[in-house]
């Protein structure tokens, strides 16, 4: 066990429809990234929040938002669905935004249909 | 730039053999490389990393082997057992700000 927590672990929705991931990191840990993964694309990085402010940005839809809360938990906003948005949705945590080990979230499968 | 290959895609390796997986960037301003080991319907966890200082890195049965002039990587696994068998990512990133993932290879050890 990873120690960050992501829920839920599965979800099934219609293409159109917005949907909210969340992550909860190990404790202390301040630093929150988002990864997409899908077997046609593997790890993709979307967004990095460090103790609360965005701090990096990858190849993230414009129809994704993320935000980390004051008690730094960490929410995926998916909007729009379309069926390529299926894949796992990993939310991984490090202690700080430098060279530190992220460990990785069990992951949501999102099914869009 | 921010592009990391990895090969071979997939590696088949008796129990008791060496697994070797390559990988190797372009940008070389990355200054942290780890490696993830992920099961099916796990996320990735973090094997064992290095930063570009340093040429070699062994934890237990694991190998880092780090070249910066030629800018690649390589995990060996030494006496490899069944239970390696996972799919192996290997990773780089700027500052801890984006890590940026190869396409993973498909680890299988034979019993």
């Amino acid at each position: 066990d990873s120690g960050v927590t992501q829920t839920p672990k599965h979800l099934i929705t219609a293409t159109g429809q917005r949907v909210t991931l969340r992550c909860s990191p190990r404790s202390g840990d301040l630093s929150v990234y988002w990864y997409q993964q899908s077997l046609d694309q593997g790890l993709q990085f979307l967004i990095q929040y460090y103790n609360g402010e965005e701090r990096a940005k990858g190849n993230i839809l414009e129809r994704f938002s993320a935000q980390q809360f004051p008690d730094l938990h960490s929410e995926l906003n998916l909007s729009s669905l379309e069926l390529g948005d299926s894949a796992l949705y990993f939310c991984a945590s490090s202690v700080a935004t430098g060279n530190t080990e992220a460990f990785f979230g069990q992951g949501t499968r999102l099914t869009v249909v | 730039q921010q592009q990391v290959k990895q090969s071979p895609q997939s590696l088949i390796v008796q129990k008791g053999g060496i697994s070797i997986i390559n990988c190797a960037y372009e940008n070389t301003a990355f200054d942290y490389f780890p490696w993830y080991q992920q099961f099916p319907g796990k996320g990735p966890a973090l094997l064992i990393a290095i930063r570009p200082d340093v040429s070699e890195k062994k934890e237990g049965r694991f190998t880092i082997s780090f070249n910066k002039s030629a800018k690649q990587f390589s995990l060996h696994i030494m006496d490899s057992q069944p239970g390696d068998s996972a799919t192996y990512f290997c990773a780089a990133s700027l500052y801890g700000q984006n890590f940026v993932f190869g396409p993973g290879t498909r680890l299988s050890v034979l019993p």
